[in-house]
C-alpha cells in the first residue's frame, strides 16, 4: 500500500461546480499535512495546510480526519484558472524521520467553460 | 525577491558522466530538499537537509549524493548517471523545527535526459 494515495483522476468539471478530492495516508505518526498545486511542467506551490480543526480560505476548504487518516479538499465555484493537478502532501515525524515528507501522485482537475 | 534557483534549468547527458544540479535560496531556510518527479510516480524524495552538514535520505537516495556545506546550498550529484535517473528534478526549501515542515518553496526543475 502507498503510504499516500490519491484518485488520479482526471476531474472533469463545469465552471461554477464543487469538486472534493480526498487522500489516506498509511503512518498514523503524520503530523503535518499540506495540499499543494502543480500547474502543467511548472514548480508545485502550497494550496494551504491542513488543520485538524479544518480551515478555510476562500472558495478552498481543507479537512483532516485523523481516525480514519484521510484529508480532503473542497474547491467551490470552481474557476477555469482551478485547473491543475493538487497535490497531496505528508510530513511524517518521528525518530530521525521528521523532515521526511511524501507526496500523493496528484488528482488532475480541468474546468471547463 | 525570496526564491530558490537550479541550475542547469535543462540538461542532456551520456551514462556514467557525474553531473552536478545546483541549487540555492535566499530565506535563510534550514530545510532544504531534493525530489524527482515522474510520470504516474508523482514526486518523491530524494534527499533532505535539516540544516548545514546534516542530510538525510528520502524515499529513492539510490544514485544520489548531496552535501550541505552552506545554508543557502544543496547540491545534487550523480556520480554516475544512468537512463532511470531521467527525469525531472526539484530543489525545495522551508523554515522548519523538528517534527513540523512549513510551506515548502520549490525551485523551477530541472529536466535531465540521460542516454
Amino acid at each position: 500500500r502507498k503510504e499516500v494515495e490519491q484518485d488520479p483522476g482526471p476531474f472533469n468539471v463545469p465552471e461554477g461546480a464543487t469538486v472534493a478530492f480526498n487522500c489516506t495516508y498509511s503512518n498514523s505518526a503524520s503530523q503535518s499535512f499540506f495540499w499543494y498545486r502543480q500547474d502543467c511542467r511548472k514548480e508545485p506551490k502550497l494550496l494551504m495546510s491542513v488543520y485538524s480543526s479544518g480551515n478555510e480560505d476562500g472558495r478552498f476548504t481543507a479537512q483532516l480526519n485523523r481516525a480514519s487518516q484521510y484529508i480532503s479538499l473542497l474547491i467551490r465555484d470552481s474557476k477555469l484558472s482551478d485547473s491543475a493537478t493538487y497535490l497531496c502532501v505528508v510530513n511524517f515525524a518521528g525518530g530521525t524521520s521528521y523532515g521526511k515528507l511524501t507526496f500523493g501522485q496528484g488528482t488532475i482537475l480541468t474546468v471547463h467553460p | 525577491e525570496a526564491q530558490v534557483t537550479q541550475n542547469p534549468r535543462y540538461l542532456i547527458t551520456v551514462t556514467g558522466k557525474k553531473l552536478t544540479v545546483t541549487c540555492s535560496q535566499n530565506m535563510n531556510h534550514e530545510y532544504m530538499s531534493w525530489y524527482r518527479q515522474d510520470p504516474g510516480l508523482g514526486l518523491r524524495q530524494i534527499y533532505y537537509s535539516m540544516n548545514v552538514e546534516v542530510t538525510d535520505k528520502g524515499d529513492v537516495p539510490e544514485g544520489y549524493k548531496v552535501s550541505r556545506k552552506e545554508k543557502r546550498n544543496f547540491p545534487l550529484i550523480l556520480e554516475s548517471p544512468s537512463p532511470n535517473q531521467t527525469s525531472l528534478y526539484f530543489c525545495a526549501s522551508s523554515s522548519a523545527d523538528r517534527g513540523n515542515s512549513y510551506e515548502q518553496y520549490f525551485g523551477p526543475g530541472t529536466r535531465l535526459t540521460v542516454t
